[in-house]
């Protein structure tokens, strides 16, 4: 299972877009890059999952450029509510074991 | 659907005492996991379970037991508990194995031993 290496924390002014990036040097050929969210006092919730290029949905874009070595979470315009810790998965169909790591801890400030 | 569902969200046991964690999930879910959650530590697998009668350890598994009687649920065991067992703790579920499924977390249960 690829590691992943992620920023400790960042902070943001609110109506900014931010960028969170992930390093996963060892990432293997069939491996999926997933984007958890978590915020005080929850569980993690998956918000985006891409295997090459960009995937949007209504949360965020994910950006994997063509070595697949690294991807980068994009949030457009964020607000306080999406102060929140982010992790980033790396793996495929195969394993039963998931690091998760430690995570970025995003701060949005008014 | 209620999703992933913990009891107890907070407990508070003195050293040596026993108990169980529950976690239920209403998905039909194949895999089923257990983690912790430390500040600075990040998530830590404690077991994991890829369908009913079948389970195994995953890095943090000492001092806890688990079983997979049902599909619905997986409940954790602390069999002696211990002051460095203080820790939130959460179960997921995914549709079946492989990282590229995506986990559904519970809310957590806060655990504290004295």
């Amino acid at each position: 299972l690829a590691k992943t290496t992620q920023p400790i924390s960042m902070d943001s002014y609110e109506g900014q877009e931010v960028n969170i990036t992930c390093s996963h040097n060892n990432i293997a050929t069939n491996d999926y890059i997933t984007w958890y969210q978590q915020f005080p006092s929850q569980g993690p919730r998956f918000i985006i999952q891409g295997y090459k290029t960009k995937v949007t949905n209504e949360v965020a874009s994910l950006f994997i450029p063509a070595d697949r070595k690294s991807s980068t979470l994009s949030l457009p315009r964020v607000s306080l509510s999406d102060t929140a810790v982010y992790y980033c998965l790396v793996g495929g169909e195969a394993g039963n074991q998931f690091y998760f790591g430690t995570g970025t801890s995003l701060t949005v400030i008014p | 659907n209620a999703g992933v569902t913990q009891t107890p969200k907070f407990q508070v046991l003195k050293t040596g005492q026993s108990m169980t964690l529950q976690c239920a999930q209403d998905m039909n879910h194949e895999y089923m996991s257990w983690y912790r959650q430390d500040p600075g530590m990040g998530l830590r697998l404690i077991h994991y379970s890829v369908g009913a009668g079948i389970t195994d350890q995953g890095e943090v598994p000492n001092g806890y037991n688990v079983s997979r009687s049902t599909t619905e649920d997986f409940p954790l065991r602390l069999l002696s508990a211990a002051p460095s067992q203080t820790s939130v703790y959460f179960c997921a579920s995914s549709y079946r194995t492989g990282a590229n499924q995506p986990q559904h977390f519970g809310d957590g249960t806060r655990l504290s031993i004295l």
